[in-house]
């Protein structure tokens, strides 16, 4: 079966500190995976997807950058975080090239202080 | 531009049915889907339409009208654990196959 790990769970960096958020895909191949941020209150945000290796998709324009190193494997990195970038993220799979669902990690709670 | 609207919070008491609307404006359509999500944790997949018409899974109900831009979920026999927060979400040809959420409707089930 299909599984996505997405650490840590929480995560508090002080402004200005870079950030790596990772994301693999177990059980499957070719995934198209994504980052979504979701601030209090309010819906889940599309910030990038990927198709494959190295095919990254920005959707919003911003002070965070995305990464496919390998197939199954997505990154969400800043080099200096602001407050403003302060929210829960969330990595999600689908199945290549299908219209169905998309399963998500659990998760991360960044707080930037 | 896309844009996709729900209310912003319902309330209802146990054993009750309600049902949470969706309306949306997109750039093509490959399918409506809904998500449940607690606090603090990951969306949840409850349904999926891609024709017009009902999709049923036990208490919960799905409905689309393409023509119409619109969608409900329908959930019955509510239960104090149903309280969550409700996402529609669309597949639109924008984005690769990305999800396009609204931004949820927060339902809280009181006894």
């Amino acid at each position: 079966s299909q599984t996505i790990h997405q650490w840590p769970a929480t995560l508090v960096q002080p402004v200005g500190s870079p950030l790596s958020l990772e994301c693999t895909v177990e059980g499957t191949s070719n995934p198209n995976l994504y980052w979504y941020r979701q601030a209090a209150g309010r819906g889940l945000q599309l910030l990038f997807y990927s198709v494959g290796i190295g095919q990254i998709s920005s959707e919003v324009p911003q002070n965070l950058s995305a990464s496919r190193p390998q197939d199954r494997q997505f990154i969400l990195s800043s080099k200096k975080l602001l407050l403003s970038d302060s929210s829960f993220y969330l990595c999600a799979w689908s199945v290549w090239g299908s219209s169905t669902e998309a399963f998500f990690g659990q998760g991360t709670r960044l707080t930037v202080v | 531009g896309q844009n996709i609207d729900q209310p912003t919070e319902m309330t209802a008491t146990e054993g009750a049915i309600v049902q949470i609307n969706c309306t949306y404006q997109t750039s093509g359509f490959n399918g409506l889907f809904w998500y449940q999500q607690h606090a603090g944790e990951a969306p949840t997949f409850l349904s999926y339409n891609v024709l017009d018409g009902l999709e049923e899974k036990g208490r919960f109900s799905s409905f689309l009208s393409r023509s119409k831009g619109y969608s409900y979920l329908l959930l019955k026999e509510l239960q104090m654990k149903d309280s969550a927060s409700y996402l529609c979400a669309v597949k639109a040809n924008q984005a690769g196959t990305a999800l396009i959420f609204g931004k949820g409707t927060t339902l809280s089930v009181s006894s």
